[in-house]
């Protein structure tokens, strides 16, 4: 099945820097989500993106729908150590499966 | 509490030995999936339920079974299991129905973590 192409694949900041991460695809969707997902745990929903151009925000979390429908990045401002995990996207066509990006490893150096 | 639950969360067995991994939902969600995470390889589609009797291959559906006799409830079954199923598998549930633009938030379970030695 089709996966996503999400950057960087890994990132490694100092506290207190901003975080930006993105996620294109070949096909167009209709929602976007991005998830967290620590180690051994589910992935929890952050944000969820429907329309073109919209752009979301979650606390310190900023999420874009892209205006071609192919794209969406998430933004994370001043972070901090619990923002360790890997961060990832899924897109959504009505009607059709789920696709997913390949994850974003954070880590959050104190 | 709106939650999709699975059971066990961690399991080790023996080759060849049949094995069901359940998955229930309370939030009266149509859409149900399986999936397998496994280390470089991400999120990998096993089965779907697009709802009650409804059900679909996804991308490594080999050695693995479903059924969806009931909304809420949606198990995986191996009924061999082999240690190339070694891995870690979440259930997730959407309101998504085909029908609506908009819908589609995906909910995960906490993960069941399957050894199969």
């Amino acid at each position: 099945g089709q996966q996503l192409n999400q950057s960087p694949q890994s990132m490694f900041i100092q506290e207190g820097e901003d975080v930006s991460m993105n996620c294109t695809s070949s096909s167009i969707f209709n929602t976007w989500l991005w998830y967290k997902q620590e180690p051994g745990e589910g992935p929890v929903l952050l944000i969820a993106l429907y329309k073109a151009g919209e752009l979301t925000s979650n606390g310190r979390l900023t999420a874009q729908f892209g205006i071609t429908r192919k794209d969406s990045f998430l933004n994370i401002s001043a972070s901090i150590p619990s923002d360790v995990g890997i961060y990832f996207c899924a897109g959504h066509r009505t009607g059709n499966q789920f696709y997913f990006g390949t994850g974003t490893s954070l880590t959050v150096i104190p | 509490e709106a939650q999709v639950t699975q059971n066990p969360r961690y399991l080790i067995t023996v080759t060849g030995k049949k094995l069901t991994v359940t998955c229930s939902q309370n939030m009266n969600h149509e859409y149900m999936s399986w999936y397998r995470q496994d280390p470089g390889l991400g999120l990998r589609q096993i089965y779907y339920s697009m709802n009650v009797e409804v059900t679909d291959k996804g991308d490594v559906p080999e050695g693995y079974k479903v059924s969806r006799k009931e909304k809420r409830n949606f198990p995986l079954i191996l009924e061999s299991p082999s240690p190339n199923q070694t891995s870690l598998y979440f259930c997730a549930s959407s309101i998504v129905s085909g029908l609506e633009e908009g819908t589609g938030e995906l909910f995960f379970g906490e993960g069941s973590r399957l050894t199969v030695l």
